[in-house]
């Protein structure tokens, strides 16, 4: 089993729509959990850091569910700009400067 | 943030040759990291740099072939040495700093072909 897994994608979505992306992480001692942002021929980006209690930034919604391991991010309203691979990235030590694992990434693609 | 300038951002090289990339930072940084991005995956950690010591390399990644420098808080490098067309790939520098709370963030990458 990979230490991070997410929805393969891609996703195809019409400008408006609701759309969510799930990721699933192997190692229970993970500390820190981010939702990072690519764009083609880009470095990534921080979109969002996850909290325990859940945490919303305009249009966008991060949950974290320890118990199953499990980290999902929520787009509203989708905008041709939110096109991009969405990472999900998890933390692999206690401290948020440690080794992080990146997932495959969620290709997003927002159509007129 | 810390500004992240990594050098050159593209370059394309013979088989065989070695080619070094720079990162440097504006600010000084506990942690700076080099990831490899292989054309259509996800990222992967190749060596966490460490200032005044031997680079910290992860599983199928060796000093001999990805030489590290940290000569300081500010700056290092990373060569691919005796390349091959396997090799073409982005490389990626990452800063972060101990007890600052804040996630690592991205140079914006060296984009490596190798002919």
């Amino acid at each position: 089993r990979k230490e991070v897994e997410q929805d393969p994608g891609p996703f195809n979505v019409p400008e408006g729509a609701t759309v969510a992306f799930n990721c699933t992480y192997s190692n229970s001692a993970s500390q820190s959990f981010f939702w990072y942002r690519q764009d083609c021929r880009k470095e990534p980006k921080l979109l969002m850091s996850v909290y325990s209690s859940g945490n919303e930034d305009g249009r966008f919604t991060a949950q974290l569910n320890r118990a199953s391991q499990y980290i999902s991010l929520l787009i509203r309203d989708s905008k041709l700009s939110d096109s991009a691979t969405y990472l999900c990235v998890v933390n692999s030590g206690k401290t948020s400067y440690d080794k992080v694992i990146f997932g495959p990434g969620t290709s997003l693609s927002v159509i007129p | 943030s810390a500004v992240i300038s990594q050098k050159p951002s593209r370059d394309i090289c013979q088989r065989g040759t070695s080619l070094t990339i720079q990162c440097q930072v504006d600010s000084q940084v506990t942690m700076m990291f080099w990831y490899r991005q292989q054309p259509g995956q996800s990222l992967t950690l190749i060596a966490t740099a460490n200032q005044g010591s031997e680079a910290t390399y992860e599983s199928g990644f060796v000093i001999d072939k990805f030489p590290i420098s940290r000569p300081n808080l500010t700056f290092s490098t990373l060569t691919v040495s005796n390349m091959s067309p396997e090799d073409s790939s982005i490389y990626l520098c990452s800063v972060a700093t101990v007890n600052s709370n804040q996630p690592q963030h991205f140079g914006d990458g060296t984009r490596l072909s190798i002919l």
